[in-house]
């Protein structure tokens, strides 16, 4: 199971760009990346997955190089309520062989007015 | 339509006594799963169901935890002769899938806080 490494905070203003970069050395082939939100008192929620390359949607953009062993979750223009938790997530929530949660504890982002 | 969720949201338990968390996960989802989150953590798993079979206890802290979907809808965790560490939010996630691959979306309820006095 990927074990993955998130800086534990970052801060950032309103209106500007944010790159919160995951690093997962031992991803395995078949393993795609995934991002989830938490806003307090709430429960994780699904922002974006990829496999390689570039995968964007309406909220964010995920970049993966072609090695694959980091990726980077880009917001765009982040406001006030994109302050949370983000959790960087490598192969499927759940692994059958860990029986493990690989969440991690993720990065804080607080953005300032 | 709707999505997970889970009752109560907030439980104060006195040390000893047991408790009930309850999980509607969404409709037709095959795969059910209950986390803990300790204050400032991220989730750690406790179990995991596909329909009504519990495939994986593995993360259950110990006996006293216990959890089942008899109907492989609804699902309740429950834990026996609380403690003061079982303090923690208890997050109900749901599936789609019947096997786990790295493309299978959870879904999350909002979590019960639970507080042991």
């Amino acid at each position: 199971l990927a074990k993955t490494t998130q800086p534990i905070s970052m801060d950032s203003y309103e209106g500007q760009e944010v790159n919160i970069t995951c690093s997962h050395n031992n991803i395995a082939t078949n393993d795609y990346i995934t991002w989830y939100q938490q806003f307090p008192s709430q429960g994780p929620r699904f922002i974006i997955q990829g496999y390689k390359t570039k995968v964007t949607n309406e909220v964010a953009s995920l970049f993966i190089p072609a090695d694959r062993k980091s990726s980077t979750l880009s917001l765009p223009r982040v406001s006030l309520s994109d302050t949370a938790v983000y959790y960087c997530l490598v192969g499927a929530s759940y692994n059958t062989n860990a029986g493990k949660s690989t969440f991690g504890d993720g990065t804080t982002l607080t953005v300032k007015p | 339509g709707a999505g997970v969720s889970q009752s109560p949201r907030y439980k104060v338990a006195k040390r000893g006594q047991d408790v009930a968390l309850r999980c509607d996960p969404i409709s037709g989802h095959v795969s059910l799963f209950w986390y803990q989150q300790a204050l400032g953590q991220g989730p750690e798993f406790l179990t995991y169901f596909q329909n009504e079979a519990q495939l994986d206890k593995s993360g259950l802290p110990s006996d006293r935890f216990f959890a089942e979907r008899p109907e492989g809808s609804v699902s309740t965790l429950k834990i026996q002769r609380t403690q003061q560490e079982d303090s923690a939010v208890y997050l109900c996630a749901s599936s789609l899938g019947r096997q786990i691959t790295s493309t299978d979306t959870q879904y999350f309820g909002p979590g019960t806080r639970l507080t042991v006095l």
